[in-house]
């Protein structure tokens, strides 16, 4: 079926680095995405990854992705105060035939001054 | 560019009544996709439109509807609402073949007493 899973709650201190995790299920999925809701928007696309690849990085955000066992992370280097917020990973499955994005419970990540 | 628009932005609605929502996309996106986002069920897949026509469809009552026109701009309809309907409601567009990137508009909160 389709199931996203993500850890509820992470808690880092600024200035250190925070890892993001997800595990998703459908292999056929063309991308993997990254998302950050902060309260009262929208959500925020951070970056994507292309399911032949297994790492990007992208200025202080760097995707691995284990296609072997349907795991996609998200680290963040040099997290800061305003990195507060909820991160949702998303998978797209069908293999490109359709938009349709299948969203993780979504991680809160605290950051302590 | 701007971003993805959607009105209103808040909304209260009492049960029974039907509800239509207006999301503007990207211009020159032709795929707008509708996502309801609750606490207890997360960010759940409505429907996409793509040039004029439903593309896919989530598991949601015929309740639910959406349609786009000629312009890409698209409209999601909710009649005889319900308690359960309330919600934020997240439209996304892309432009395909682009990475396949959405980017999502601030969202419409609804909210039926």
């Amino acid at each position: 079926g389709e199931d996203v899973e993500q850890s509820l709650f992470l808690s880092v201190r600024e200035g250190d680095s925070s890892v993001i995790n997800c595990t998703y299920t459908d292999s056929s999925s063309t991308y993997l995405y990254w998302y950050k809701q902060e309260p009262g928007a929208g959500l925020q696309l951070l970056t994507y990854i292309f399911s032949n690849m297994d790492m990007k990085q992208d200025q202080r955000l760097t995707v691995l992705l284990n296609k072997k066992d349907k795991h996609l992370s998200l680290r963040i280097a040099d997290t800061q105060t305003g990195d507060s917020a909820i991160y949702f990973c998303a998978e797209s499955p069908g293999g490109g035939a359709t938009n349709k994005l299948i969203f993780g419970t979504g991680t809160l990540l605290a950051v302590q001054p | 560019k701007a971003g993805v628009t959607q009105t209103p932005r808040y909304l209260i609605k009492t049960r029974g009544q039907q509800v239509t929502l207006s999301c503007s996309p990207i211009s020159g996106h032709r795929s707008v996709s509708w996502y309801q986002q609750t606490p207890g069920q997360g960010l759940q897949f409505l429907f996409e439109y793509f040039s004029e026509t439903q593309r896919n469809k989530g598991n949601f009552p015929g309740r639910f509807s959406g349609r786009q026109f000629s312009n890409s701009r698209s409209e999601m309809n909710v009649s005889t609402l319900e308690l359960g309907d309330s919600a934020l409601y997240l439209c996304a567009s892309s432009q395909p073949g682009q990475g396949d990137e959405q980017y999502f508009g601030p969202g419409t909160r609804l909210t039926v007493t």
